[in-house]
């Protein structure tokens, strides 16, 4: 049973717009968030969190938004670049730190020049 | 540079074999993470450990074992008991358990 959901496999956008990556979870005791992206060939690099006290959080062009009752959030990337084009992993983690954190399936991103 | 280093890219072996994947960071990381990543599935947790000399059991340990004698290297042993050992092997490290994780580039195993 996937406890983190991310629905679309894969997302295109034109370069400069903006980028909308979703994610839903089942479990009402995940507290901390995150947000990985990838690239083929490497390993996931952290992007940015939200712990569950927090709708939002931003740094530079990236914005996580935090829904608990719906149990949703988005990264939204404003404006999109093409280097941003990877995979994008949700995750959460309800052990109070990041010890044991359930990762989603990913959501490929390609930004279009 | 600091970093995790993860060798080898790519590992093959025979069925009934035992495979140790290796695990370095020089980042001063006390928390260390090995998962495993299939088609179509996210990343699972194996085993994580917080300090040296510990370690825990994540979501898919069985089949697997892990040590942790040093602070910088958290080896993982493939068993033959794992079902289904075929897989892309992520470590990752991070300063405590309260800081995101940190990940090598990853190595895929493949069982001939």
């Amino acid at each position: 049973d996937q406890q983190v959901k991310q629905n679309s496999p894969s997302l295109s956008v034109q370069e400069g717009r903006i980028s909308i990556l979703n994610c839903d979870y089942t479990n009402s005791m995940f507290d901390y968030f995150l947000w990985y992206k990838k690239y083929p060939a490497e390993g996931p690099t952290f992007l940015i969190s939200i712990s569950s006290i927090k709708d939002k959080n931003e740094d530079g062009r990236f914005t996580v938004f935090l829904n608990k009752s719906a149990k949703h959030l988005s990264l939204h990337i404003v404006p999109s670049q093409p280097g941003d084009s990877a995979v994008y992993f949700c995750a959460a983690s309800n052990s109070g730190g990041y010890q044991k954190v359930t990762f989603g399936i990913g959501t490929k991103l390609q930004v279009i020049p | 540079d600091g970093g995790i280093t993860q060798s080898p890219k790519y590992l093959f072996r025979k069925e009934g074999q035992n495979v140790t994947l290796s695990c370095e960071q020089n980042l001063n990381h006390d928390a260390m993470y090995w998962y495993r990543q299939d088609p179509g599935q996210g990343l699972r947790l194996i085993y994580y450990s917080q300090i040296v000399n510990d370690f825990q059991k994540g979501d898919i340990a069985e089949g697997y074992s892990v040590s942790r004698e040093k602070k910088e290297s958290f080896p993982l042993t493939v068993t033959s008991a794992q079902k289904n050992p075929t897989a892309f092997y992520l470590c990752a490290s991070a300063p405590g358990v309260y800081q995101p994780q940190h990940f090598g580039d990853g190595t895929r195993l493949s069982i001939l």
